[in-house]
């Protein structure tokens, strides 16, 4: 059974960066998509964008281009989200997701969730 | 973008009731869609893939249909485990995007 366990919540101050980390354990990792998808609070899932980990493939949401790098650490199977140049309305939950099959970031639905990671972005 | 639009945005029912909830494409996507359920402070919760394909585990009373780009989710016989916010997500093309979502509230 695949888990995906990520980094707790964060405060950070208009202009600044967080780095959200996703960790995975007790299934296939490496071959499979990560993405990234946020919930601003009462809102609806936004995908921002993902990563195949074993070659480093990534793709972005054009809304998030410039702002937001998806990578990896295989070694620790890990998938990080660093979002920069945070705004008041970048408040939301961030939930890193597995895609069910071999495809590329953002092509497939997703299996396995991460519980989310509350990002707080206020002066 | 292919927006997805949902309705109705929220529904009230009583356990034993049937549910359907639709899930209109703004081009054709084929059936790269899927559905999840998501209860408050929960992660999304993956229930049907491609139209159809039950996700391991969930229950048979939840089933998906398609016609052209209208989909539809149906919960049979709602149980109280069902009350939850249910969202559709295309997987056609770049981006993926969601529905905005359908409440399901206990009448």
């Amino acid at each position: 059974q695949v888990q995906l366990v990520q980094s707790g919540a964060a405060v950070k101050k208009p202009g600044s960066s967080v780095k959200v980390s996703c960790e995975a354990s007790g299934g296939s990792f490496t071959n499979y998509a990560v993405s990234w998808v946020r919930q601003a609070p009462g809102q609806g899932l936004e995908w921002l964008g993902g990563i195949i980990p074993m070659f480093g493939t990534t793709n972005y949401a054009q809304k998030f281009q410039g702002r937001v790098t998806i990578t990896t650490d295989a070694s620790t199977t890990t998938v990080y989200m660093d979002l920069s140049s945070l705004r008041s309305d970048d408040t939301a939950v961030y939930y890193c997701a597995r895609a069910s099959a071999v495809a590329p970031p953002g092509r497939d639905y997703f299996d396995y969730w991460g519980q989310g990671t509350l990002l707080t972005v206020s002066s | 973008d292919i927006k997805l639009t949902q309705s109705p945005s929220s529904v009230s029912a009583s356990v034993g009731d049937s549910v359907t909830i639709t899930c209109r494409a703004s081009q054709d996507i084929s059936n790269w869609l899927a559905w999840y359920q998501q209860k408050p402070e929960k992660a999304p919760k993956t229930l049907i893939f491609a139209v159809s394909n039950l996700q391991s585990g969930v229950p048979s009373r939840f089933s998906g249909s398609r016609s052209g780009t209208e989909f539809t989710l149906t919960i049979s016989s709602l149980q109280p485990e069902d009350f939850a916010t249910y969202y559709c997500q295309h997987y056609h093309s770049y981006p993926p995007t969601f529905g905005g979502g359908t409440k399901v509230e206990i009448k």
